[in-house]
């Protein structure tokens, strides 16, 4: 069974600093993975989708990374701002329908 | 709004309620699946529906009925629930399996 570790679960930065927020996953066997921002109460955005056969993805900002090998992904936020305070999941698609969650790491960027 | 409508937002119902969660997506997606998020819990996999037919249902409670009349609409049939129900429900669509995930905004579910 496909488990998801989210590391830190919780991360207070000043504005300004860039920062890594980290996943791993127990089985490799996977057919992407995915990053979302959820704000408090809200529903997921997403930031990122990474296929298998991919290493990276940028967008602004964010640049995710994938190594499937040792079952590991990171999101690098470049320049954080206030408004990049929320929860940040990371997803794994098993090629499935049962996309696996980590439980988030929760963000908080002082001005 | 990401393409994927959930209504109503909030719902507080008793436990002998009847009450329906919506959702609705226009973005050509065949795959459609409904969530739950408890409080520091990650995110469990309710029901999936695929081209209109169920594929996976994860053991589910049966005060939970969903339903799929089309491949844009989705809904979540809720009756006799208990106060542990009480949760953020959301929807999602997807093209197919590795093509991500589009979620709605969910629906906030209180039960007294």
């Amino acid at each position: 069974k496909q488990e998801v570790t989210q590391i830190p679960a919780a991360l207070s930065v000043p504005e300004g600093e860039n920062l890594v927020l980290n996943c791993s996953f127990t089985d490799s066997a996977i057919y992407n993975l995915q990053w979302f921002r959820q704000d408090p109460g809200k529903g997921l955005t997403s930031l990122l989708l990474i296929q298998s056969s991919q290493r990276e993805q940028t967008s602004g900002r964010l640049n995710a990374s994938l190594d499937k090998s040792s079952g590991r992904s990171t999101l690098y936020i470049a320049a954080s701002q206030p408004g990049d305070s929320a929860t940040y999941l990371c997803a794994v698609n098993p090629a499935s329908y049962d996309m696996r969650f980590g439980a988030g790491t929760r963000l908080t960027v002082k001005p | 709004e990401t393409g994927v409508t959930q209504t109503p937002r909030h719902l507080v119902m008793g436990m002998t309620n009847k009450k329906s969660l919506k959702c609705e997506q226009h973005l050509g997606h065949n795959a459609m699946y409904w969530y739950k998020q408890s409080a520091k819990k990650p995110l469990e996999l309710m029901f999936v529906y695929s081209l209109e037919e169920r594929v996976e249902n994860n053991s589910v409670p049966s005060r939970f009925s969903p339903e799929c009349p089309n491949s844009s609409h989705l809904f979540l049939h809720l009756h006799t629930l208990q106060p542990e129900d009480s949760a953020l429900y959301l929807c999602a669509s997807s093209q197919e399996p590795g093509n991500g995930y589009t979620f709605g905004s969910g629906t906030r579910l209180t039960v007294v």
